[in-house]
């Protein structure tokens, strides 16, 4: 069965601080794609990145990057120079194929809460 | 805008009393689900749907139903709502293929 652990329950960090939020997934597909969702305090869920498991390179976006290895099944986030905007709970999540074909089930790790104190 | 909409935002309920909560998307996606997020759980499947009149189970589909007549509508009926359904919930759609869902705004229900 596919898993998603997030070790990190809680973190509160100081602004301009870099943080990285740790994912490591299991499954036994040899195709599978990894997410990070961001839940911020109004509550909706928002699209960080996809990643597919053929795709091992790092991945930057102004801030945010993404460390994917498949040696220890991991794919963590981190957030340079934090803001307090930044302050919300992250998912981590997998995909698996489903039975009659498409990748659309999603399972997301329990989320670790990001406060960035000013 | 391409969203996904579900109604309503809030809601709370007597137990057993059923309700449906609505969801609806534009993009003409073929897959729809529901999930609710309980703390410490993360989010957890309830039911999907990968087409018009094709529903399937997720991980904790118990006390609930749904129906696909509709591409674009996917409503989560609970015909006898309990306090352990107390919950937030989220309906999402996603194109065919590995794209990932498009998550609605969530509906926490509160069932007394």
């Amino acid at each position: 069965a596919q898993k998603v652990t997030q070790a990190q329950t809680e973190i509160s960090v100081v602004e301009k601080e870099d943080v990285t939020l740790d994912c490591v997934y299991e499954t036994r597909d040899t195709t599978y794609y990894l997410f990070w969702y961001k839940q911020p305090p109004s509550g909706e869920l928002v699209f960080l990145i996809r990643r597919n498991s053929f795709d091992e390179q790092n991945e930057i976006s102004g801030r945010y990057s993404w460390n994917f290895q498949k040696s220890t099944s991991s794919f963590n986030f981190t957030i340079t120079a934090s803001q307090v905007v930044d302050s919300a709970v992250y998912f981590c999540a997998l995909s698996e194929a489903l039975p009659g074909g498409g990748n659309e089930k999603l399972t997301f790790g329990t989320g670790t809460r990001l406060t960035i104190i000013p | 805008e391409a969203q996904v909409t579900q109604n309503p935002r809030y809601l709370i309920t007597v137990t057993g009393k059923k309700l449906t909560v609505t969801c609806s998307q534009n993009m003409n996606h073929e897959y729809m689900s529901w999930y609710r997020q309980d703390p410490g759980l993360g989010l957890r499947q309830i039911y999907y749907s990968m087409n018009v009149e094709v529903t399937d189970k997720g991980d904790v589909p118990e006390g609930y139903k749904v129906s696909r007549k509709e591409k674009r509508n996917f409503p989560l009926i609970l015909e006898s709502p309990s306090p352990n359904q107390t919950s937030l919930y989220f309906c999402a759609s996603a194109p065919q293929g590995p794209y990932g869902y498009t998550f609605g705004s969530g509906t926490r229900l509160t069932v007394v």
